[in-house]
């Protein structure tokens, strides 16, 4: 069975901070993961995806991926207090039809 | 270019009755989901389309709920009877097929079952 598991949080930081949000999964042939954020009431969106092992950067945010121990990370640099948010991992065996499998996410909080 | 739209955004039903929920994914998007989120958990895919065709209903409670799309355009998601526990947002979402990244999410729908 796939799983995707996420600590649930909430992961407080403070504005500025570096938030660093932590996934792994399960199935070792999973070759796509993505980060969603959903923020309260309202609909996920896609942040980033990654393909490969190592470090994907786009803006504040860097995406790390490590399949050896089945891991993949969310980095956000110079949090914001508009960055409070639900983050969700999710993961597809490969780039076809496979179907996502999402963790519970993580609830972040940016304080002033 | 339009969005995900779904329809309605609130419901509220008594156990035992039935509910539709309707989809229109983004124009020329051939692959539509439907996932069910129940509060403080991820989406959980509940069925898969490619065009008309279903690709992945494994986790569908098939005795329950049901789910067409027959023109490969817009889709309906049924539930009949409902549940307590069927109480969750149901989200569309659509990609444009093979080989993309992202899946494109519609508002949702609210569902609570009393």
């Amino acid at each position: 069975q796939k799983e995707v598991e996420q600590n649930s949080g909430p992961l407080s930081v403070p504005e500025g901070a570096i938030a660093s949000l932590n996934c792994t999964y399960s199935d070792r042939g999973s070759q796509s993961f993505f980060w969603y954020r959903q923020y309260s009431g309202k609909s996920p969106e896609l942040i980033m995806f990654i393909y490969s092992n190592g470090d994907k950067e786009d803006g504040r945010f860097t995406a790390q991926l490590n399949k050896a121990s089945q891991y993949v990370s969310l980095l956000i640099r110079d949090s914001q207090p508009s960055d409070s948010a639900t983050y969700l991992c999710a993961v597809r065996l490969n780039s076809g039809y496979s179907t996502l499998t999402f963790g519970k996410g993580t609830m972040l909080l940016v304080s002033p | 270019e339009a969005g995900v739209a779904q329809s309605p955004r609130y419901k509220i039903i008594e156990k035992r009755q039935s509910v539709a929920f309707w989809c229109n994914p983004i124009s020329g998007h051939a692959t539509l989901y439907w996932y069910q989120q129940i509060l403080g958990q991820g989406p959980k895919l509940l069925i898969q389309f490619q065009n008309n065709g279903v690709v992945d209903d494994s986790q569908l409670p098939k005795d329950r709920f049901s789910a067409e799309r027959l023109k490969g355009v817009d889709s309906t998601l049924k539930i009949q009877p409902a549940k307590l526990e069927d109480s969750a947002v149901y989200l569309c979402a659509s990609m444009t097929g093979t080989g993309a990244s992202e899946q494109y999410f519609g508002p949702g729908t609210r569902l609570t079952v009393t």
